[in-house]
């Protein structure tokens, strides 16, 4: 069984459109996170969940919005996409979100803005 | 300036080879240093931890960590085609928010 999945795999959508990526994990943890990875590979935190509840929240434009129906899920919801928005998003999971917690990443959306 | 600094490459080497891989930071907070290892079309996966500074070593893998030059380095012994991948540095200081390098590619040739 897959630890963290997230679907769909790729995503292409033109500019203007409303998605959302969707992520589960089956870990049991209580944090999870969001990650933009650009084309030059950069990996940057756009939220992260604990219980349910937002931690942080990074300097990320408000068309993003992330929802937690329960701790074993976190999706992300884009409005309004530009063509900047175009990259790998991963979802991550861990215990407790402490810095000595090991991330398991899932294996990425890739999203094409056209 | 990025928090994290390191080199993208690409880095190509022989089999065998030792591999050093590195990155800078500015922030002297961090104090939580891990490495992971990304394949192509794949999410990261943690390599190595480690906290504050010195080494650690894990089977090829060595980790170092020089907080008084704000550096630290991956070591790979013995390099094999399966390492070939993405490695990324990432640091905390006290725990949510981990800064990501940008991530150096190898390329191991048999």
């Amino acid at each position: 069984d897959t630890a963290v999945s997230q679907t769909p795999k790729y995503l292409v959508t033109q500019m203007g459109n409303d998605k959302s990526i969707k992520c589960e994990q089956n870990l049991g943890h209580d944090t999870m996170y969001w990650y933009k990875q650009d084309s030059k590979k950069f990996l940057k935190i756009m939220f992260s969940y604990n219980n349910k509840e937002l931690i942080i929240n990074e300097t990320v434009p408000n068309r993003f919005s992330p929802k937690s129906p329960d701790k074993a899920h976190l999706n992300l919801h884009i409005n309004s996409l530009e063509l900047g928005d175009s990259a790998v998003y991963f979802c991550a999971s861990s215990w407790t979100g402490g810095a000595t917690d090991t991330q398991y990443f899932g294996p990425g959306t890739r999203l094409t803005v056209l | 300036q990025k928090e994290v600094e390191q080199d993208p490459g690409p880095l190509s080497v022989p089999e065998g080879a030792i591999v050093s891989l590195n990155c800078t930071y500015s922030n002297s907070a961090f104090q939580y240093f891990m490495w992971y290892r990304q394949y192509s079309r794949k999410g990261p996966e943690l390599l190595m931890y480690t906290y504050s500074s010195g080494n650690k070593e894990d089977g090829r893998f060595t980790a170092q960590v020089d907080k008084s030059s704000k550096y630290i380095s991956l070591f790979i012994r013995d390099s094999q085609p399966s390492d070939s991948a993405t490695y990324l540095c990432a640091m905390s200081a006290s725990g949510n928010q981990f800064y990501f390098g940008t991530g150096t590619s190898l390329t191991v040739i048999p």
